[in-house]
């Protein structure tokens, strides 16, 4: 079974800055997707950024980025630039290439940007 | 697009009684899974469906819980003989087919307390 782990319950950043968050995860499987979700306070989960692990290439979305480190089993989210509204909680998740519908998460990290 | 809606948002009830939760997804959306969050842990995959079709249950899902969705459309979670360890909120989801190219949107979920 896969697993997920994200060992920074919180982490605060101030306004403006970069922060990054840590995810890995363990898996024997060489076809698997990865993802970053953010649930806002007493919000729904919306998908941050996704990878696929075929690919070499980080995925980019605008202010956020991830470092894939497939060796590793290693998926970091970099926020560039933090707002206000980028405080949440964000989860690492975790899909097999092979049964394509059950996402796996992690505990998750709290993150608090600061004004 | 009005996203995945679900109702009650929140659900006080006593142990022992029965609830039942309602997921709307997102139009034409295909597949609907539910998950169930408790505090400080990520999101854990209950089952999910493919049109009207249950393809998978997760061994969290006892005989007391039961999920349906009759016209592939709404899908309802029901829990029998409720107990307090079942006070979590439950997420509802949909995407459109399957594949991870296809985003899993998820909705602000239900929060069940069993006193």
């Amino acid at each position: 079974a896969q697993t997920v782990t994200q060992s920074q319950p919180e982490m605060s950043v101030q306004e403006a800055e970069t922060v990054t968050l840590s995810c890995t995860y363990d898996t024997s499987e060489n076809n698997y997707y990865l993802f970053w979700y953010k649930q806002p306070p007493s919000r729904q989960m919306i998908l941050v950024i996704r990878q696929e692990a075929y690919k070499q290439q980080n995925a980019t979305e605008n202010r956020f980025s991830v470092n894939f480190q497939k060796a590793a089993k290693s998926f970091s989210l970099k926020i560039s630039d933090s707002q206000l509204g980028d405080t949440a909680m964000y989860f690492c998740a975790f899909m097999s290439g092979g049964s394509n519908y059950k996402l796996t998460f992690g505990k998750g990290t709290l993150l608090t940007v600061n004004p | 697009d009005t996203g995945v809606s679900q109702n009650p948002r929140h659900k006080i009830t006593k142990r022992g009684q029965n609830v039942t939760f309602r997921c709307d997804p997102i139009s034409e959306h295909n597949r609907l899974y539910w998950y169930r969050q408790t505090l400080g842990q990520g999101p854990e995959f209950l089952t999910y469906f493919q049109n009207e079709a249950q393809l998978e249950k997760s061994r969290l899902l006892s005989d007391r819980f039961s999920a349906e969705r009759p016209k592939g459309s709404f899908s309802t979670l029901e829990i029998q003989r409720t107990e307090q360890g079942d006070s979590a909120m439950y997420l509802c989801a949909s995407s459109l087919g399957g594949g991870a190219g296809n985003t899993i949107y998820f909705g602000e979920g239900s929060w069940l307390t069993v006193v």
